[in-house]
């Protein structure tokens, strides 16, 4: 098992521009997740997905979008990109029945500039 | 809403000496969950421990144990016997249960250890 893969694991961005932080789990795990860390930060939900064409909001959804067409996949979109932007973002996996189970992805590191 | 505080932004402690990294935590709700995770400069998440809401017992997992006192609303992770590469930053974490089932994780700010040799 692969676990939990994110690619790239560090990209530039100029403001306005757009990108898909890519996510994909092995694990057969329904629950997926997007989160944000700021510097010196804990974590902060961006969205969340339940299983494949399920999806909602989570505390900091302005400026993302996601869409989960297959179990396996979980990708970001960040359409303008601004300075607040910048971050680290993990995904992260679960699966249904196993409530403390949570696999983190290696993270990607965006710089917004 | 649900709510966790660390208070401590940095701690220091002596090689072999244990560590208590303190915890609260604010629900309304009875069912949760509490986590430690630990997150090395090299930035991946990694779980350490868990503890539920119902748990009788305080959850113990090899050198970590959490310290659950359910009135209080803590839940501190005590490392034992502490080691260099338990040099880290660590998050203390709580299951929030969402509408459509399941759950999402909210972050505290974090605590960041040094040990020293």
């Amino acid at each position: 098992n692969a676990g939990v893969t994110q690619t790239p694991k560090f990209r530039i961005l100029k403001i306005g521009q757009s990108m898909t932080l890519q996510c994909t789990q092995d694990m057969n795990h329904n629950y997926m997740y997007w989160y944000r860390q700021d510097p010196g930060m804990g974590l902060k939900l961006i969205y969340y997905s339940v299983g494949a064409g399920i999806t909602d909001k989570g505390e900091v959804p302005n400026g993302y979008n996601v869409s989960r067409s297959t179990t396996e996949d979980f990708p970001l979109r960040l359409e303008l990109a601004a300075p607040s932007q910048t971050s680290v973002y993990f995904c992260a996996s679960r699966d249904r029945d196993r409530v403390y189970e949570q696999y983190f992805g290696p993270g990607t590191r965006l710089t917004v500039t | 809403a649900q709510k966790i505080t660390q208070t401590q932004p940095g701690m220091f402690v002596q090689e072999k000496e244990a560590v208590t990294l303190d915890c609260t935590y604010d629900t309304s709700d009875q069912s949760y969950g509490l986590f430690w995770y630990k997150q090395p400069s090299s930035g991946e998440m990694i779980f350490l421990i868990y503890q539920g809401s119902y748990d009788e017992q305080n959850a113990t997992e090899g050198r970590y144990s959490l310290n659950f006192q359910k009135a209080r609303k803590s839940a501190n992770l005590v490392i034992s016997a502490s080691q260099l590469g338990d040099s880290a930053m660590y998050f203390c974490a709580m299951r929030e249960n969402l509408n459509t089932g399941g759950f999402k994780t909210i972050f505290g700010a974090g605590t960041r250890l040094f040990v020293k040799a």
